[in-house]
């Protein structure tokens, strides 16, 4: 089974903190998305990545960074943390045109 | 315009029912389709892909009209465990994996 492990469940953050939030999966899938969900507003795409070192920008990149070094691991990076990216982040990966793998999900409130 | 554009629902429906969920899409260049389930605080898992020639899993059956670029969802008998939100998903020959806000189902006995 494909494994998509994002490295938190839960995280408190402080206004202005740095916050990494970390995605690997197992399946040697070359692309890797992050979303945001929040209620009434569905899954927003943050960035994508289709090989290493390569990223997109998604519908709403703005206060988001990304990187991806290895195949298996995508990070998203708050470069300083606002409380209006409180939200659910999903990490998913897939094979090109194929269907997506989702993580648990990471809870993040940023206070 | 959003991209991929999704009955708002909710739906509210007995049990027993046929369900039926849209989904349009804008990019014309969108080259594989799918719909997703989602249940409360739990992450989107794939419920089927979607084919021109469609694609019938049971109770359900998916369907994809390019030349009006709208995918639907057909839930037949629905049961109280179809309660879930349902999700349309398109990606791009870009690799852009794009998802409708969702259509919650709520079956009632």
């Amino acid at each position: 089974d494909v494994k998509v492990t994002q490295s938190s469940r839960y995280l408190v953050k402080r206004t202005g903190e740095k916050v990494f939030l970390e995605c690997v999966q197992d399946m040697d899938h070359e692309n890797m998305f992050w979303y945001r969900q929040d209620p009434g507003l569905g899954l927003r795409l943050i960035y994508f990545s289709y090989d290493v070192k390569m990223k997109e920008k998604g519908d709403i990149p703005e206060g988001y960074s990304v990187s991806r070094e290895k195949k298996e691991r995508f990070s998203l990076i708050l470069e300083s943390a606002s409380t209006n990216q409180t939200s659910m982040y999903l990490c998913a990966s897939s094979l090109f045109l194929n269907e997506a793998f989702f993580g648990q999900g990471t809870r993040l409130t940023v206070v | 315009r959003k991209e991929v554009e999704q009955d708002p629902g909710p739906f509210n429906v007995p049990e027993g029912v046929t369900v039926a969920f849209n989904c349009t899409y804008s990019n014309s260049a969108s080259q594989s389709f799918f719909w997703y389930r989602q249940d409360c605080r739990k992450e989107p898992k794939l419920l089927m892909s979607v084919y021109s020639s469609g694609n019938e899993d049971g109770r359900f059956t998916a369907q994809l009209n390019r030349a009006s670029q709208y995918i639907s969802l057909l839930i037949r008998d629905s049961k109280l465990s179809d309660s879930a939100t349902y999700l349309c998903v398109v990606n791009t020959n870009a690799g852009k994996s794009t998802f409708g806000d969702g259509t919650t189902l709520t079956v009632k006995p």
